[in-house]
């Protein structure tokens, strides 16, 4: 089946470095993607969306950028916090509320 | 509003025992979707119901059953315990809104299987 992926598994960076995840997607009928932040013990949380119409969008400190001609997502978070470490995942909307996640990544900021 | 909420948020079993989960979606949400966590799996969708009627189903076996209700409560069922059914399992609500559904998740309910 078709199934949304991640390029690294986990990224180590200094506080007030930026931050940037990659994401690949292969059902190029998707419109909707999403990013969730998950910390230990916690569900996902959403961070920010962008449809298939778009290319970009920009959110408090975190901007998606959407590639559809090579299928590529990714999330950029500016001068990254420590409350920032968490798992990043990308979903794609495969229609009546069904996401399929990317298998994450683990971000680590360093003070 | 309030979130997402699961009840129990902890539960062991032993391999052969059943056990439902409860999930409460944010209030006006009518779309409620399970999903199991695992290391080894990530995340992956096991259905999603709206207005009481399942619209869609992963690949899970008939073991994993669920319902809503008409306030659009949910529960998911598993019967016949397996090891391998130990994880986080994951509710989800939404608003439909066309073809935007951001789905809100809750804290989850940790299911070890003993």
């Amino acid at each position: 089946g078709e199934s949304v992926g991640l390029h690294l598994p986990t990224l180590s960076v200094q506080e007030g470095d930026n931050s940037i995840i990659n994401c690949a997607y292969s059902n190029s009928a998707s419109d909707y993607f999403i990013w969730y932040k998950q910390e230990s013990g916690k569900g996902p949380q959403f961070i920010i969306d962008i449809r298939s119409n778009m290319d970009k969008r920009q959110g408090q400190r975190v901007t998606v950028l959407l590639n559809k001609t090579v299928k590529h997502l990714s999330l950029q978070i500016a001068a990254t916090q420590p409350g920032d470490s968490a798992v990043y995942f990308c979903a794609e909307n495969s229609g009546y509320s069904t996401l399929t996640f990317g298998k994450g990544t683990m971000l680590l900021v360093s003070p | 509003k309030a979130g997402v909420t699961q009840t129990p948020r902890y539960l062991i079993k032993t391999r052969g025992q059943q056990v439902t989960l409860s999930c409460s979606p944010i209030s006006g949400h009518r779309s409620v979707s399970w999903y199991q966590q695992t290391p080894g799996q990530g995340l992956q969708f096991l259905f999603e119901y709206f207005s009481e009627t399942q619209r869609n189903k992963g690949n899970f076996p008939g073991r994993f059953s669920g319902r809503q209700f008409s306030n659009s409560r949910s529960e998911m069922n598993v019967s016949t315990l397996e090891l391998g059914d130990s994880a986080l399992y994951l509710c989800a609500s939404s608003l439909v809104q066309g073809t935007k559904e951001t789905q809100y998740f809750g804290p989850g309910t940790r299911l070890l299987v003993l």
